[in-house]
């Protein structure tokens, strides 16, 4: 049970490079996020896909862009990396439904210098 | 707003003893879901339990419970009998239903919880 999977698992960039994370999950979930996590911060929305073809902002989008390349992927691409960016990055899934958890990938440790 | 309020950003437990980690919350939608994770140092988000907010009874799984008061909006998160795997942040989130069909969750800050031997 693969379930999300995110790669790859750490990165070191340095600033104004670009890089896509990947996130796939194998659970027919309709809806995938893309969350940041800062050192003792809880989880932000960056960007979010409720379906197959749509994707909206979250709380933090600046600075990202996204792309939901069929229903099992979504990506995260950081055009041009800035410090600010140094974070703790998960993709997460879940299928339609008020009680229906979300599913976490293990997640991207990202530094950028 | 915030609408969903961790206050203790860390607390200890004595091995074996029951913990509880606090939630607050704030929604006008009258139907929403309530959410607690674990997340320990290795990283992983694990999902523990879940609350609606029209469930008549507590939720509880295993050793978690949830001490559910709507009036109070709180959901407050019961460990019983804590083992030291428990060492973990813990992360409330709460989903609307009127943001359902987006599956979008609203997570507080988390309480970092360490388990003593």
């Amino acid at each position: 049970n693969a379930g999300v999977t995110q790669t790859p698992k750490f990165q070191v960039l340095k600033t104004g490079q670009s890089m896509t994370l990947q996130c796939a999950q194998d659970m027919n979930h309709n809806s995938m996020y893309w969350y940041r996590q800062d050192p003792g911060m809880g989880l932000r929305l960056i960007y979010y896909s409720a379906s197959e073809g749509t994707t909206d902002k979250g709380e933090v989008p600046n600075g990202y862009n996204v792309s939901r390349l069929n229903k099992r992927e979504f990506s995260l691409r950081l055009e041009s990396a800035a410090p600010s960016q140094t974070s703790v990055y998960f993709c997460a899934s879940s299928p339609t439904g008020l009680n229906q958890p979300q599913h976490f990938g293990d997640g991207t440790r990202l530094s950028i210098l | 707003a915030q609408k969903i309020t961790q206050t203790q950003p860390g607390m200890f437990v004595q091995e074996k003893e029951a913990v509880t980690l606090d939630c607050t919350y704030d929604t006008s939608d009258p139907s929403y879901g309530l959410f607690w994770y674990k997340q320990p140092s290795s990283g992983e988000m694990i999902f523990l339990i879940y609350q609606g907010s029209y469930d008549q009874q507590n939720a509880t799984e295993g050793r978690y419970s949830l001490n559910f008061q709507k009036a109070r909006k709180s959901a407050n998160l019961v460990i019983s009998a804590s083992q030291l795997g428990d060492s973990a942040m813990y992360f409330c989130a709460m989903r609307e239903a009127l943001t359902s069909n987006t599956g979008k969750l609203i997570f507080g800050q988390g309480t970092t919880l360490q388990v003593k031997p």
